[in-house]
């Protein structure tokens, strides 16, 4: 069965990077995109961005990007999430999910990563 | 940009129908995908293309888009559909295109 399993939760403070991880299983990697998507604490979910994992194409929402960068590993089925100079807005859980284009709706999901920014 | 409008919370009781609306400038035109989120879990796709179902997703929810309003319909409410719904569509329309998801609708079973 499809699998997306993210790495751990992170503590970071206001200004550092953070990188998220989202390693694949059970089906073939470059027949679906990977798109990013973050909820802050109570709020709806808010789009990130997408990834082709068959050409590295990428899509980032205005709002940030220039302050993040996701790539892909296909010798080990993983897609990266690196966001830079966090502030406390950025604390939220951080989802990854399989979606076939830019412009489709996402299936599978992964468990979610909590990123916390404090001082 | 796309605005997408829930009601915050819909209640029902168990064996009954529950209808949760997603409002949009004219979202009949529009694609609409609904999500289903329980606490402390990922969302889970339920409809997406409006009324298409996964087939992992029970047949007692279905969709509908038409107008300024799609709605989710899930009929046969039990204790575990208890949850957030959200609703999502790809606004094209801006000079920078973006998902935009509804504020989300926490459904109660009575």
């Amino acid at each position: 069965q499809v699998q997306l399993v993210q790495s751990g939760a992170e503590v970071k403070k206001p200004g550092a990077s953070v990188k998220v991880s989202c390693k694949t299983s059970g089906y073939t990697f470059t027949n679906s995109a990977i798109t990013w998507v973050r909820q802050a604490p109570g709020q709806g979910p808010e789009w990130m961005g997408w990834i082709s994992t068959s050409n590295d194409d990428t899509n980032y929402t205005q709002k940030i990007q220039g302050r993040v960068t996701m790539t892909t590993d296909t010798s080990t089925s993983t897609a990266y999430m690196e966001l830079r100079s966090l502030t406390s807005d950025d604390t939220a859980i951080y989802y990854c999910a399989t979606a076939a284009t830019v412009t489709s709706p996402f299936d599978y999901w992964g468990q979610g990563t909590l990123v916390s920014v404090s001082s | 940009s796309y605005v997408l409008t829930q009601p915050p919370s819909v209640s029902v009781a168990p064996g009954r129908t529950a209808r949760i609306a997603c409002g949009g400038n004219n979202i009949g035109s529009e694609s609409v995908h609904w999500y289903q989120q329980k606490p402390g879990q990922a969302p889970v796709l339920v409809i997406y293309y409006d009324s298409s179902r996964p087939s992992r997703i029970p047949e007692r929810f279905s969709g509908s888009n038409s107008g300024n309003t799609a709605t989710l319909t899930i009929s046969r409410v039990e204790a575990g559909d208890e949850a957030d719904y959200y609703c999502q569509v790809w606004d094209s329309s801006s000079d920078h295109p973006n998902w935009v998801f509804g504020g989300g609708t926490k459904l109660t079973v009575l």
